[in-house]
């Protein structure tokens, strides 16, 4: 099972882009990497998930190298509206085995 | 994507009281849905698994007959948490992963105060 490791907490500004890794060096052949974002007393929204290489969407663009070992949620421009914790999932497709990294509180000041 | 309702959003209830939780696919059938905790400023921890017409599976050190899951249709799980004390205080979510998908749909959480 891959445990995962994020960093607690960033800081960034308004329209700047934002980073966040999770490192997973245990990650399994069939693991699959997803990202979450929760807003306090809310569940957490599906952002976007990958298995290697780059995967892009509306919203966010995620980086993984060939290794696996990490993955990187990259957040093109943020607003004061992406101040709010990330998750990054590590998992099999069937759901048989999945951990929830500790989170990393993003905040975005103007 | 996918549509998870959760219900109630907060309760709360007198110390010894039962609560039931709900967790509905609204455009989706979940043969499986999950019910998480969690505390103030901590990760999501997963309690159980929950699997239409068939027992749940809890995760090491939840109680099954203090927290209550009922699968009983591809749309309805339900969470009852049972002689609820002021410990039991949290954040409930429950998710569902659309069949076909692996990626998971949550509710918008219950909110749980018990006095």
């Amino acid at each position: 099972l891959a445990k995962t490791t994020q960093p607690i907490s960033m800081d960034s500004y308004e329209g700047q882009e934002v980073n966040i890794t999770c490192s997973h060096n245990n990650i399994a052949t069939n693991d699959y990497i997803t990202w979450y974002q929760q807003f306090p007393s809310q569940g957490p929204r599906f952002i976007i998930q990958g298995y290697k290489t780059k995967v892009t969407n509306e919203v966010a663009s995620l980086f993984i190298p060939a290794d696996r070992k990490s993955s990187t949620l990259s957040l093109p421009r943020v607003s004061l509206s992406d101040t709010a914790v990330y998750y990054c999932l590590v998992g099999d497709r069937n759901f048989n085995k999945f951990y929830f990294g500790s989170g990393t509180k993003l905040n975005v000041k103007p | 994507g996918a549509v998870v309702s959760q219900h109630p959003s907060w309760v709360i209830c007198k110390s010894g009281t039962s609560v039931k939780i709900e967790c509905r696919s609204l455009d989706f059938q979940a043969t499986t849905m999950f019910w998480y905790r969690q505390f103030p400023k901590q990760s999501l921890m997963l309690m159980a698994t929950s699997n239409e017409g068939s027992k749940a599976t809890y995760e090491q050190g939840v109680e099954k007959d203090k927290f209550l899951i009922n699968h009983a249709s591809l749309t309805l799980s339900t969470l009852t948490v049972t002689s609820a004390h002021p410990e039991d205080s949290s954040f409930y979510i429950c998710s569902a992963p659309e069949t076909g998908l692996n990626i998971q749909y949550f509710g918008a959480g219950t909110r749980l105060s018990v006095l």
